[in-house]
Protein backbone atom coordinates (compact mmCIF):
# COMPACT_ATOMS: atom_id res chain seq x y z
CA UNK A 1 0.00 0.00 0.00
CA UNK A 2 0.95 3.42 -0.86
CA UNK A 3 2.38 5.58 2.15
CA UNK A 4 4.13 8.70 3.03
CA UNK A 5 6.42 9.32 6.01
CA UNK A 6 7.61 12.65 7.53
CA UNK A 7 9.63 12.08 9.95
CA UNK A 8 10.13 15.27 11.96
CA UNK A 9 6.92 16.18 13.38
CA UNK A 10 8.07 19.48 14.67
CA UNK A 11 10.76 21.58 13.68
CA UNK A 12 12.37 25.09 14.36
CA UNK A 13 14.45 27.40 12.65
CA UNK A 14 15.66 30.90 13.08
CA UNK A 15 14.79 33.33 10.78
CA UNK A 16 17.45 33.46 7.76
CA UNK A 17 18.60 29.70 8.09
CA UNK A 18 18.03 27.21 5.69
CA UNK A 19 15.34 24.48 5.95
CA UNK A 20 15.01 20.98 4.90
CA UNK A 21 11.61 19.04 5.78
CA UNK A 22 11.93 14.88 4.63
CA UNK A 23 9.54 13.27 3.13
CA UNK A 24 9.64 9.35 2.43
CA UNK A 25 7.26 7.47 0.26
CA UNK A 26 6.55 3.96 -0.54
CA UNK A 27 5.04 3.82 -4.12
CA UNK A 28 5.32 0.92 -6.50
CA UNK A 29 5.52 2.83 -9.53
CA UNK A 30 6.26 6.15 -10.30
CA UNK A 31 5.03 8.41 -8.07
CA UNK A 32 3.34 11.78 -8.34
CA UNK A 33 4.69 13.88 -5.42
CA UNK A 34 3.22 16.87 -3.76
CA UNK A 35 4.15 19.45 -0.70
CA UNK A 36 1.04 21.26 0.58
CA UNK A 37 1.46 24.14 3.11
CA UNK A 38 -1.38 24.52 5.85
CA UNK A 39 -1.53 27.86 7.24
CA UNK A 40 -3.58 28.23 10.95
CA UNK A 41 -7.04 27.85 10.24
CA UNK A 42 -6.97 27.96 6.13
CA UNK A 43 -7.01 25.03 3.73
CA UNK A 44 -3.95 23.62 1.57
CA UNK A 45 -2.18 25.38 -0.83
CA UNK A 46 0.13 23.83 -3.43
CA UNK A 47 3.40 24.73 -3.08
CA UNK A 48 5.36 22.11 -5.50
CA UNK A 49 4.43 18.68 -7.47
CA UNK A 50 6.38 16.60 -9.08
CA UNK A 51 5.59 14.35 -11.95
CA UNK A 52 8.14 13.70 -14.32
CA UNK A 53 11.61 15.29 -15.80
CA UNK A 54 14.00 17.44 -13.52
CA UNK A 55 14.15 15.95 -9.79
CA UNK A 56 14.98 19.54 -8.55
CA UNK A 57 11.88 21.12 -8.50
CA UNK A 58 10.72 24.90 -7.81
CA UNK A 59 7.67 25.86 -6.29
CA UNK A 60 6.27 28.79 -4.76
CA UNK A 61 7.40 31.34 -2.08
CA UNK A 62 10.95 30.18 -2.29
CA UNK A 63 10.61 26.72 -1.93
CA UNK A 64 12.23 23.64 -3.77
CA UNK A 65 11.84 19.99 -3.90
CA UNK A 66 14.16 17.03 -4.99
CA UNK A 67 12.77 13.94 -5.87
CA UNK A 68 15.49 10.35 -5.26
CA UNK A 69 14.21 7.49 -6.18
CA UNK A 70 17.38 5.40 -4.58
CA UNK A 71 16.24 6.84 -1.35
CA UNK A 72 12.34 6.95 -1.99
CA UNK A 73 12.62 10.59 -0.77
CA UNK A 74 11.11 13.84 -1.62
CA UNK A 75 12.41 16.51 0.86
CA UNK A 76 11.81 20.00 0.54
CA UNK A 77 14.70 22.77 0.76
CA UNK A 78 14.73 26.53 1.45
CA UNK A 79 17.91 28.80 1.66
CA UNK A 80 16.25 31.11 3.60
CA UNK A 81 13.16 31.15 6.05
CA UNK A 82 10.70 34.27 6.48
CA UNK A 83 9.11 34.50 9.57
CA UNK A 84 5.80 33.62 7.39
CA UNK A 85 6.57 30.51 6.58
CA UNK A 86 5.65 29.00 9.88
CA UNK A 87 2.97 27.07 8.89
CA UNK A 88 2.23 23.03 8.90
CA UNK A 89 4.09 20.70 5.68
CA UNK A 90 2.28 18.20 4.04
CA UNK A 91 3.91 15.87 1.81
CA UNK A 92 1.69 13.84 -0.38
CA UNK A 93 1.31 11.21 -3.60
CA UNK A 94 -0.80 10.45 -5.55
CA UNK A 95 -1.70 7.04 -6.38
CA UNK A 96 -2.75 7.71 -9.76
CA UNK A 97 -6.47 6.77 -8.88
CA UNK A 98 -7.33 10.37 -8.30
CA UNK A 99 -6.40 10.00 -4.50
CA UNK A 100 -3.70 12.39 -2.57
CA UNK A 101 -2.26 10.05 0.22
CA UNK A 102 -0.86 12.69 2.76
CA UNK A 103 2.30 12.36 5.39
CA UNK A 104 1.51 13.04 9.20
CA UNK A 105 2.65 16.64 8.50
CA UNK A 106 5.72 18.87 9.84
CA UNK A 107 4.75 21.86 12.58
CA UNK A 108 7.40 24.81 11.34
CA UNK A 109 8.24 27.43 13.79
CA UNK A 110 10.82 30.26 13.03
CA UNK A 111 12.59 32.20 15.73
CA UNK A 112 13.03 35.66 14.96
CA UNK B 1 -14.36 35.20 -5.73
CA UNK B 2 -12.87 32.18 -3.38
CA UNK B 3 -12.44 28.92 -5.45
CA UNK B 4 -14.02 26.49 -3.25
CA UNK B 5 -16.19 27.69 -0.77
CA UNK B 6 -17.59 25.52 2.08
CA UNK B 7 -19.97 26.54 4.90
CA UNK B 8 -20.32 26.85 7.67
CA UNK B 9 -16.47 27.75 8.97
CA UNK B 10 -17.42 25.88 12.14
CA UNK B 11 -20.03 23.76 13.56
CA UNK B 12 -20.93 22.74 17.22
CA UNK B 13 -23.50 20.56 18.02
CA UNK B 14 -24.84 18.05 20.17
CA UNK B 15 -23.76 14.17 20.02
CA UNK B 16 -26.97 12.72 18.01
CA UNK B 17 -27.63 15.58 15.99
CA UNK B 18 -27.76 15.13 12.01
CA UNK B 19 -25.64 18.37 10.32
CA UNK B 20 -24.54 18.72 6.28
CA UNK B 21 -21.77 20.45 5.10
CA UNK B 22 -21.93 22.48 2.00
CA UNK B 23 -18.88 22.98 -0.61
CA UNK B 24 -19.02 24.39 -3.71
CA UNK B 25 -16.26 25.09 -6.56
CA UNK B 26 -16.31 27.87 -9.41
CA UNK B 27 -13.29 26.57 -10.95
CA UNK B 28 -14.91 24.37 -13.17
CA UNK B 29 -13.20 21.28 -12.14
CA UNK B 30 -14.92 17.84 -12.81
CA UNK B 31 -13.54 16.54 -9.13
CA UNK B 32 -14.85 17.16 -5.89
CA UNK B 33 -13.35 15.68 -2.91
CA UNK B 34 -13.95 15.61 0.81
CA UNK B 35 -11.39 14.96 3.29
CA UNK B 36 -11.25 14.71 7.18
CA UNK B 37 -8.42 16.00 9.43
CA UNK B 38 -8.41 15.03 12.89
CA UNK B 39 -6.79 16.07 15.99
CA UNK B 40 -3.16 15.33 15.56
CA UNK B 41 -3.29 17.13 11.88
CA UNK B 42 -3.72 13.60 9.89
CA UNK B 43 -5.55 14.61 6.58
CA UNK B 44 -7.11 11.20 5.05
CA UNK B 45 -9.37 11.15 1.75
CA UNK B 46 -13.40 10.29 2.59
CA UNK B 47 -14.97 10.57 -0.43
CA UNK B 48 -14.32 11.98 -4.56
CA UNK B 49 -16.99 12.85 -6.86
CA UNK B 50 -16.14 12.74 -10.19
CA UNK B 51 -18.76 14.59 -12.26
CA UNK B 52 -21.69 13.39 -9.86
CA UNK B 53 -20.34 10.12 -9.68
CA UNK B 54 -18.81 8.61 -6.38
CA UNK B 55 -15.62 7.53 -7.15
CA UNK B 56 -13.81 6.84 -4.19
CA UNK B 57 -15.47 6.48 -1.06
CA UNK B 58 -13.01 5.22 1.88
CA UNK B 59 -13.75 3.11 4.74
CA UNK B 60 -16.25 5.86 6.19
CA UNK B 61 -18.91 4.89 8.38
CA UNK B 62 -22.42 4.99 6.69
CA UNK B 63 -23.66 8.08 8.68
CA UNK B 64 -21.67 10.32 6.42
CA UNK B 65 -23.14 10.55 3.12
CA UNK B 66 -21.61 12.49 0.17
CA UNK B 67 -24.23 14.46 -2.09
CA UNK B 68 -23.43 16.12 -5.71
CA UNK B 69 -26.44 17.53 -6.94
CA UNK B 70 -24.00 18.77 -9.58
CA UNK B 71 -20.35 18.79 -10.51
CA UNK B 72 -19.80 21.99 -8.92
CA UNK B 73 -21.23 21.25 -5.72
CA UNK B 74 -20.38 18.27 -3.04
CA UNK B 75 -22.24 18.36 0.31
CA UNK B 76 -21.37 15.71 3.27
CA UNK B 77 -24.71 14.79 5.08
CA UNK B 78 -23.65 13.25 8.67
CA UNK B 79 -26.57 11.65 10.95
CA UNK B 80 -26.18 10.85 14.22
CA UNK B 81 -23.37 12.43 15.32
CA UNK B 82 -20.62 11.22 17.56
CA UNK B 83 -18.04 12.63 20.17
CA UNK B 84 -15.26 11.25 17.61
CA UNK B 85 -16.72 12.87 14.50
CA UNK B 86 -15.33 16.02 15.76
CA UNK B 87 -12.54 16.89 13.01
CA UNK B 88 -11.91 19.94 10.46
CA UNK B 89 -13.59 18.83 7.32
CA UNK B 90 -12.06 20.21 4.30
CA UNK B 91 -13.54 20.09 0.73
CA UNK B 92 -11.17 20.28 -2.21
CA UNK B 93 -11.92 20.40 -6.07
CA UNK B 94 -9.00 19.21 -8.89
CA UNK B 95 -8.92 18.49 -12.74
CA UNK B 96 -7.88 14.62 -13.10
CA UNK B 97 -6.37 14.64 -16.27
CA UNK B 98 -6.68 11.62 -18.80
CA UNK B 99 -3.96 9.37 -16.95
CA UNK B 100 -5.95 9.81 -13.57
CA UNK B 101 -3.47 11.90 -11.61
CA UNK B 102 -4.42 15.09 -9.91
CA UNK B 103 -2.35 17.98 -11.49
CA UNK B 104 -3.38 20.33 -8.39
CA UNK B 105 -6.11 20.19 -5.68
CA UNK B 106 -7.46 23.14 -4.50
CA UNK B 107 -8.98 23.21 -0.58
CA UNK B 108 -11.25 25.01 0.93
CA UNK B 109 -10.76 26.86 4.33
CA UNK B 110 -11.90 23.71 6.14
CA UNK B 111 -15.17 23.39 8.73
CA UNK B 112 -14.24 22.43 12.27
CA UNK B 113 -17.21 20.30 13.55
CA UNK B 114 -17.48 19.71 17.32
CA UNK B 115 -19.41 17.28 18.58
CA UNK B 116 -20.43 17.86 22.14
Amino acid sequence: AQSVTQPDIHITVSEGASLELRCNYSYGATPYLFWYVQSPGQGLQLLLKYFSGDTLVQGIKGFEAEFKRSQSSFNLRKPSVHWSDAAEYFCAVNNQGGKLIFGQGTELSVKP
Amino acid sequence: DTAVSQTPKYLVTQMGNDKSIKCEQNLGHDTMYWYKQDSKKFLKIMFSYNNKELIINETVPNRFSPKSPDKAHLNLHINSLELGDSAVYFCASSQLSAGGSNEKLFFGSGTQLSVL
